[in-house]
């Protein structure tokens, strides 16, 4: 079936960037995903690309796709002590029932002053 | 826009009792989805209907547990008898339909003694 990795853990010193890595085995996946966890909290979508896209740029986000690879990467520039939190890689595939999301474990991402 | 509401935000029961969860999605949003995530997992889909009908309940453990969601808004988990390895949080989201972006919930953090 469907699988999405991530490690579990990066700690980037604040004002630094962090890139969180993701790898997913459906070669059929349409979307792509990162979500947003703080604690107590539901999920944010932080944001998406679609798979015939190699790079999308939002602010302080760049989400990069190597389709090839089936690789995914969110770089967060400058990175704050508000960006601590648990980020979810999670893909959505062509034939994969009725649109469901497969969500990776989540990579926290701790900052260090 | 008031999101996705949960309740309640917290339950602490002993194995074999039963237990409910409840979900009042964003206003308008024909789909809904509830999802269970445990510790250090990401959100597993457990059931996803849209308006009142089940559209993916393949990955619900039916000999325990039972999802409702009559008239198309609210909807209510059930567990019943309780096991130790239902501890987790139940997350519930919506979308406006079947491929638009998924609001959660706080969840239901559910732990069984």
């Amino acid at each position: 079936g469907e699988d999405v990795e991530q490690s579990l853990f990066l700690s980037v010193r604040e004002g630094d960037s962090s890139v969180i890595n993701c790898t997913y085995t459906d070669s059929s996946s349409t979307y792509l995903y990162w979500y947003k966890q703080e604690p107590g909290a539901g999920l944010q979508l932080l944001t998406y690309i679609f798979s015939n896209m190699d790079m999308k740029q939002d602010q302080r986000l760049t989400v990069l796709l190597n389709k090839k690879d089936k690789h995914l990467s969110l770089r967060i520039a400058d990175t704050q002590t508000g960006d601590s939190a648990i980020y979810f890689c999670a893909e959505r595939g062509l034939y994969s029932s009725a649109s469901k999301i497969i969500f990776g474990s989540g990579t926290r991402l701790s900052i260090r002053p | 826009e008031a999101g996705v509401a949960q309740s309640p935000r917290y339950k602490i029961i002993e194995k074999r009792q039963s237990v409910a969860f409840w979900c009042n999605p964003i206003s308008g949003h024909a789909t809904l989805y509830w999802y269970q995530q445990i510790l250090g997992q990401g959100p597993k889909l457990l059931i996803q209907f849209q308006n009142n009908g089940v559209v993916d309940d393949s990955q619900l453990p039916k000999d325990r547990f039972s999802a409702e969601r009559l008239k198309g808004v609210d909807s209510t988990l059930k567990i019943q008898p309780a096991k130790l390895e239902d501890s987790a949080v139940y997350l519930c989201a919506s979308s406006l339909a079947v491929l638009e972006t998924q609001y959660f919930g706080p969840g239901t953090r559910l732990l069984v003694l």
